[in-house]
């Protein structure tokens, strides 16, 4: 798996859009961006994913560069219950099941 | 509720102990996992299993031994464990490992003490 490079902590206001970068500069073509989160003391949750296209769900948006060396995860409108640590992993290709998880960014949303 | 329990949440157990952790996925997937989390270190995957058979096992010392029964059922045999394995364990399960889209579900966790 491609190394991923996140900043080790955010703050954002409620209500206020979260952006969270993360740096993929040795992604390979094969390879997704995956984004999960980890609230304190649970088991981590995805969130999203994506090759190459901007996606979008219900919890988040993905912005992934057109070189695809970096990209940001954006919570909209960030609540109280978004603190969490939030992991961005680049996997596939030949890593079947495998998710290397780093330190990831402490996001803290403050009232 | 993501479809993947463990028990139990919390054990505590003596050096000389042996205890069973338990994971089972009601979400219909084949391939499970087994992570480590230490205090303040990032998730180590331990073990993958995809359709019952054994794909990956991370270096993890003989101590941990993994069980899977069936698809829906993992388990992590613990015997004669030393205090730096203290962590909290986590199960994940997702549809299999197809090496292009893996999006796993995480239990809860079990957190373990060992004195």
């Amino acid at each position: 798996d491609a190394k991923t490079t996140q900043p080790p902590s955010m703050d954002c206001a409620e209500g206020r859009a979260a952006n969270l970068p993360c740096n993929h500069s040795t992604i390979s073509g094969n390879e997704y961006v995956y984004w999960y989160r980890q609230i304190h003391s649970q088991g981590p949750q995805y969130i999203i994913h994506g090759l190459k296209n901007n996606e979008t769900n219900e919890m988040a948006s993905l912005i992934i560069t057109e070189d695809r060396k970096s990209s940001t995860l954006i919570l909209p409108h960030a609540t109280l219950r978004d603190t969490a640590v939030y992991y961005c992993i680049a996997a596939g290709g030949t890593s079947y099941g495998k998710l290397t998880f780093g330190q990831g960014t402490i996001l803290t949303v403050h009232p | 509720e993501t479809g993947v329990t463990q028990t139990p949440r919390h054990l505590v157990m003596g050096m000389t102990n042996k205890k069973s952790l338990k994971c089972e996925q009601h979400l219909g997937h084949n391939a499970m996992y087994w992570y480590k989390q230490s205090a303040k270190k990032p998730l180590e995957l331990m073990f993958v299993y995809s359709l019952e058979e054994r794909v990956e096992n991370n270096s993890v010392p003989s101590r941990f031994s993994p069980e899977c029964p069936n698809s829906s059922h993992l388990f992590l045999h613990l015997h004669t464990l030393q205090p730096e394995d203290s962590a909290l364990y986590l199960c994940a399960s997702s549809q299999e490992p197809s090496g292009n889209y893996n999006e796993q579900f995480f239990g809860p966790g079990t957190r373990l003490t060992v004195l």
